[in-house]
């Protein structure tokens, strides 16, 4: 297995701009998490899924921020619109049933 | 509630001295304890877990890790510290519904 595939490794743009993150898990795997890293503040959890489903987004920072998995093979993050303070490694992980996460490489977003 | 505090934000040790990464989990269900380690710019992978059995985990690159339910903690180890071993390191608790609490991490500086 390929691991868990993040696109695009690295994303520029200006604000305003809207910006998709997207995520293929590993197959078989039921759960899907969104994460955030920052220097500030860490490492956040932003949104998790489990079989599809979104099951806890308190951690989305506010509206702008969406996230979908129409399939269990893939899930999106959207910014719509960017700002400077969403700059940021977003990472995306998988997991079956409580055994462990098993992230992807990372996005380096970068909202100028 | 699950929470974990790892004690130390920053440590350094000399190379070849002993690494001792502190954290201590709070669990409303028996918990599964993860140890992961990030490179610079890389995503989260997995040292160590503990599910079940026995207490003393070994895991990658030498480290290991006790778990003490007396104590709620789960202390990483490494006998000899590597030049190679500077990096952050976060501890993990499960909780119910997949979902994982990450500790804020502690960056591992080794001093040559």
């Amino acid at each position: 297995d390929a691991g868990v595939i993040q696109s695009p490794r690295h994303e520029v743009t200006e604000m305003g701009q809207e910006v998709t993150l997207r995520c293929k898990p590993i197959s078989g795997h039921n759960s899907l998490f969104w994460y955030r890293q920052t220097m500030m503040r860490g490492l956040e959890l932003l949104i998790y899924f489990n079989n599809n489903v979104p099951i806890d987004d308190s951690g989305m920072p506010e509206d702008r921020f969406s996230a979908k998995m129409p399939n269990a093979s893939f899930s999106t993050l959207k910014i719509q619109p960017s700002e400077p303070r969403d700059s940021a490694v977003y990472f995306c992980a998988s997991s079956h049933l409580s055994n462990e996460q098993f992230f992807g490489p990372g996005t380096r977003l970068t909202v100028l | 509630a699950q929470s974990v505090t790892q004690l130390g934000s920053h440590v350094s040790v000399s190379e070849g001295a002993l690494v001792l990464l502190r954290c201590n989990y709070s669990s409303s269900v028996p918990p599964y304890l993860f140890w992961y380690v990030q490179y610079p710019n890389q995503g989260l992978q997995l040292l160590l877990k503990y599910t079940t059995g026995a207490t003393l985990v070994k895991g990658i690159n030498g480290f290991e890790a006790e778990f003490k339910k007396s104590e709620t903690s789960f202390h990483l180890t490494k006998p000899s510290a590597h030049m190679s071993d500077a990096a952050e390191y976060f501890c993990a608790v499960t909780g119910t519904g997949n979902q994982f609490y990450f500790g804020t991490g502690t960056s591992l500086t080794v001093i040559p």
